[in-house]
Protein backbone atom coordinates (compact mmCIF):
# COMPACT_ATOMS: atom_id res chain seq x y z
CA UNK A 1 0.00 0.00 0.00
CA UNK A 2 0.89 3.61 -0.29
CA UNK A 3 0.78 5.98 2.51
CA UNK A 4 2.45 9.11 4.75
CA UNK A 5 2.54 7.89 7.83
CA UNK A 6 3.26 11.34 10.84
CA UNK A 7 3.60 9.72 13.68
CA UNK A 8 3.77 12.76 15.82
CA UNK A 9 0.30 13.99 16.18
CA UNK A 10 1.20 16.80 18.48
CA UNK A 11 4.41 18.98 19.19
CA UNK A 12 5.45 21.64 21.64
CA UNK A 13 8.68 23.26 21.76
CA UNK A 14 9.62 26.40 23.79
CA UNK A 15 10.60 29.26 21.13
CA UNK A 16 14.16 29.50 20.04
CA UNK A 17 13.96 25.44 20.62
CA UNK A 18 15.00 22.98 17.67
CA UNK A 19 11.97 20.70 16.20
CA UNK A 20 12.09 17.72 14.11
CA UNK A 21 8.73 16.75 12.39
CA UNK A 22 9.06 13.02 11.08
CA UNK A 23 7.65 11.63 7.75
CA UNK A 24 7.85 7.78 6.50
CA UNK A 25 6.58 6.60 3.79
CA UNK A 26 5.63 3.56 1.39
CA UNK A 27 5.48 3.25 -1.98
CA UNK A 28 5.50 0.94 -5.03
CA UNK A 29 6.19 3.94 -7.27
CA UNK A 30 10.04 4.37 -8.45
CA UNK A 31 10.03 7.80 -9.52
CA UNK A 32 7.94 9.75 -7.03
CA UNK A 33 7.88 13.23 -5.33
CA UNK A 34 7.33 14.43 -1.87
CA UNK A 35 6.03 17.28 -0.24
CA UNK A 36 5.42 19.18 3.12
CA UNK A 37 3.09 22.20 3.64
CA UNK A 38 2.12 24.17 6.46
CA UNK A 39 -1.70 24.90 7.49
CA UNK A 40 -1.25 27.87 9.82
CA UNK A 41 -4.80 28.28 11.35
CA UNK A 42 -5.81 30.30 8.42
CA UNK A 43 -6.36 26.87 7.03
CA UNK A 44 -4.93 27.89 3.58
CA UNK A 45 -2.01 25.20 2.97
CA UNK A 46 1.27 26.53 1.87
CA UNK A 47 3.46 24.61 -0.16
CA UNK A 48 7.11 23.96 1.35
CA UNK A 49 9.12 21.67 -0.58
CA UNK A 50 9.31 19.39 -2.97
CA UNK A 51 11.93 16.45 -3.77
CA UNK A 52 12.23 14.36 -6.21
CA UNK A 53 12.64 10.30 -5.38
CA UNK A 54 16.36 9.86 -7.33
CA UNK A 55 17.52 13.26 -5.11
CA UNK A 56 18.42 12.50 -1.69
CA UNK A 57 20.71 15.69 -1.34
CA UNK A 58 19.29 17.89 1.87
CA UNK A 59 18.09 20.99 1.71
CA UNK A 60 18.32 24.14 3.79
CA UNK A 61 15.78 26.89 3.47
CA UNK A 62 16.41 29.94 6.19
CA UNK A 63 15.28 28.26 9.12
CA UNK A 64 14.04 25.05 7.74
CA UNK A 65 15.63 21.84 6.45
CA UNK A 66 14.71 18.88 4.98
CA UNK A 67 16.29 15.21 5.12
CA UNK A 68 15.52 12.73 2.32
CA UNK A 69 16.68 9.24 3.16
CA UNK A 70 15.11 6.50 0.68
CA UNK A 71 17.08 3.20 2.59
CA UNK A 72 14.66 4.21 5.72
CA UNK A 73 11.79 5.92 3.32
CA UNK A 74 11.64 8.75 5.77
CA UNK A 75 11.75 12.78 4.75
CA UNK A 76 12.08 14.71 7.99
CA UNK A 77 11.47 18.33 8.51
CA UNK A 78 13.67 20.14 11.12
CA UNK A 79 13.14 23.98 12.26
CA UNK A 80 16.01 25.48 13.86
CA UNK A 81 15.28 28.59 16.20
CA UNK A 82 11.78 27.93 16.38
CA UNK A 83 10.22 31.15 16.52
CA UNK A 84 5.79 31.59 17.47
CA UNK A 85 5.08 32.15 14.11
CA UNK A 86 6.04 28.35 13.38
CA UNK A 87 2.89 27.04 14.85
CA UNK A 88 0.72 25.14 12.60
CA UNK A 89 -0.19 21.86 11.42
CA UNK A 90 2.49 20.34 8.83
CA UNK A 91 1.75 18.07 6.26
CA UNK A 92 3.88 15.30 4.47
CA UNK A 93 2.82 14.15 1.03
CA UNK A 94 3.52 12.30 -1.89
CA UNK A 95 2.41 11.36 -5.13
CA UNK A 96 0.96 8.50 -6.40
CA UNK A 97 -1.19 7.76 -9.91
CA UNK A 98 -2.76 10.88 -10.72
CA UNK A 99 -3.31 11.72 -7.03
CA UNK A 100 -1.37 13.23 -4.16
CA UNK A 101 -1.84 12.11 -0.76
CA UNK A 102 -1.18 13.26 2.58
CA UNK A 103 -0.09 12.24 5.89
CA UNK A 104 -2.56 13.32 8.75
CA UNK A 105 -0.20 16.13 9.93
CA UNK A 106 1.21 16.87 12.80
CA UNK A 107 0.25 20.04 14.94
CA UNK A 108 3.16 22.30 16.24
CA UNK A 109 2.98 24.76 19.23
CA UNK A 110 5.68 26.97 19.69
CA UNK A 111 5.64 28.57 23.29
CA UNK A 112 6.97 31.65 23.50
CA UNK B 1 1.21 33.45 -12.43
CA UNK B 2 -1.31 31.25 -11.33
CA UNK B 3 -4.28 31.76 -8.64
CA UNK B 4 -6.96 29.46 -7.64
CA UNK B 5 -10.32 30.60 -6.20
CA UNK B 6 -12.74 28.78 -3.98
CA UNK B 7 -15.78 29.86 -2.64
CA UNK B 8 -17.91 30.80 -0.32
CA UNK B 9 -15.35 31.16 2.61
CA UNK B 10 -18.14 29.72 4.94
CA UNK B 11 -21.20 28.26 4.30
CA UNK B 12 -24.19 26.72 6.72
CA UNK B 13 -26.69 24.63 5.55
CA UNK B 14 -29.52 22.49 6.65
CA UNK B 15 -29.72 18.98 6.27
CA UNK B 16 -31.25 17.57 3.25
CA UNK B 17 -30.04 20.90 1.52
CA UNK B 18 -28.10 21.05 -1.80
CA UNK B 19 -24.86 22.05 -2.48
CA UNK B 20 -22.69 23.57 -4.56
CA UNK B 21 -18.73 24.64 -4.05
CA UNK B 22 -16.92 26.33 -7.09
CA UNK B 23 -13.73 26.46 -7.87
CA UNK B 24 -11.73 27.77 -10.66
CA UNK B 25 -8.18 28.19 -11.78
CA UNK B 26 -6.27 30.85 -13.39
CA UNK B 27 -2.96 31.27 -15.38
CA UNK B 28 -2.70 27.38 -16.39
CA UNK B 29 -4.02 25.00 -18.64
CA UNK B 30 -5.33 21.27 -17.79
CA UNK B 31 -4.35 21.31 -14.95
CA UNK B 32 -5.31 17.99 -12.50
CA UNK B 33 -8.06 19.61 -9.94
CA UNK B 34 -8.80 18.22 -6.95
CA UNK B 35 -11.22 18.40 -3.79
CA UNK B 36 -10.06 17.47 -0.32
CA UNK B 37 -11.83 17.60 3.04
CA UNK B 38 -10.41 18.21 6.57
CA UNK B 39 -13.02 17.26 9.59
CA UNK B 40 -12.25 19.12 12.51
CA UNK B 41 -8.67 18.32 13.76
CA UNK B 42 -8.03 15.88 10.55
CA UNK B 43 -5.75 15.17 7.95
CA UNK B 44 -6.54 15.80 4.30
CA UNK B 45 -9.07 13.06 3.03
CA UNK B 46 -9.11 13.47 -1.31
CA UNK B 47 -12.57 13.39 -2.35
CA UNK B 48 -11.95 13.60 -6.11
CA UNK B 49 -9.37 14.45 -8.48
CA UNK B 50 -9.85 15.51 -12.14
CA UNK B 51 -6.97 15.43 -14.59
CA UNK B 52 -9.38 16.61 -17.42
CA UNK B 53 -12.60 17.96 -18.71
CA UNK B 54 -15.78 15.79 -17.77
CA UNK B 55 -13.02 12.98 -16.21
CA UNK B 56 -13.52 12.64 -12.65
CA UNK B 57 -12.05 9.67 -10.24
CA UNK B 58 -13.81 9.33 -6.92
CA UNK B 59 -11.99 8.24 -3.84
CA UNK B 60 -14.72 7.63 -1.26
CA UNK B 61 -18.25 6.56 -2.01
CA UNK B 62 -20.47 9.07 -0.61
CA UNK B 63 -23.09 11.54 -1.10
CA UNK B 64 -21.14 14.07 -2.86
CA UNK B 65 -20.34 14.30 -6.71
CA UNK B 66 -17.77 16.80 -8.57
CA UNK B 67 -18.01 17.85 -12.06
CA UNK B 68 -15.15 19.76 -14.65
CA UNK B 69 -17.94 21.46 -17.40
CA UNK B 70 -14.34 23.31 -18.29
CA UNK B 71 -10.94 23.03 -18.10
CA UNK B 72 -9.79 25.00 -15.23
CA UNK B 73 -13.40 25.11 -13.00
CA UNK B 74 -14.32 22.29 -11.10
CA UNK B 75 -17.34 21.88 -8.97
CA UNK B 76 -18.57 19.81 -5.63
CA UNK B 77 -22.05 19.15 -5.36
CA UNK B 78 -24.44 17.11 -3.40
CA UNK B 79 -28.29 16.85 -3.56
CA UNK B 80 -29.02 16.12 -0.39
CA UNK B 81 -26.32 17.52 2.70
CA UNK B 82 -25.96 14.84 5.72
CA UNK B 83 -24.20 16.17 9.09
CA UNK B 84 -21.47 14.30 8.53
CA UNK B 85 -20.66 16.24 5.53
CA UNK B 86 -19.82 19.11 7.33
CA UNK B 87 -16.05 19.80 7.38
CA UNK B 88 -13.46 22.07 5.41
CA UNK B 89 -13.14 21.97 1.85
CA UNK B 90 -10.78 22.35 -0.25
CA UNK B 91 -9.49 22.49 -3.54
CA UNK B 92 -6.48 22.07 -5.33
CA UNK B 93 -4.63 22.51 -8.71
CA UNK B 94 -1.45 20.67 -9.71
CA UNK B 95 0.34 19.68 -13.13
CA UNK B 96 2.34 16.82 -14.66
CA UNK B 97 5.76 16.70 -15.23
CA UNK B 98 7.91 14.24 -17.54
CA UNK B 99 3.90 13.26 -18.68
CA UNK B 100 2.62 10.96 -15.70
CA UNK B 101 4.03 12.56 -12.02
CA UNK B 102 2.14 15.67 -10.63
CA UNK B 103 4.39 18.39 -9.32
CA UNK B 104 3.12 19.83 -5.87
CA UNK B 105 -0.52 20.82 -5.39
CA UNK B 106 -2.05 24.71 -4.77
CA UNK B 107 -4.55 25.17 -2.78
CA UNK B 108 -7.35 27.84 -2.36
CA UNK B 109 -8.48 29.09 0.57
CA UNK B 110 -10.90 26.58 1.63
CA UNK B 111 -14.78 26.74 2.71
CA UNK B 112 -15.78 25.74 6.15
CA UNK B 113 -19.08 24.09 5.38
CA UNK B 114 -21.46 23.53 8.85
CA UNK B 115 -24.36 21.59 8.18
CA UNK B 116 -27.24 22.17 10.44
Amino acid sequence: AQKVTQAQTEISVVEKEDVTLDCVYETRDTTYYLFWYKQPPSGELVFLIRRNSFDEQNEISGRYSWNFQKSTSSFNFTITASQVVDSAVYFCALTRDDKIIFGKGTRLHILP
Amino acid sequence: SQTIHQWPATLVQPVGSPLSLECTVEGTSNPNLYWYRQAAGRGLQLLFYSVGIGQISSEVPQNLSASRPQDRQFILSSKKLLLSDSGFYLCAWSTTLTGYINTEAFFGQGTRLTVV
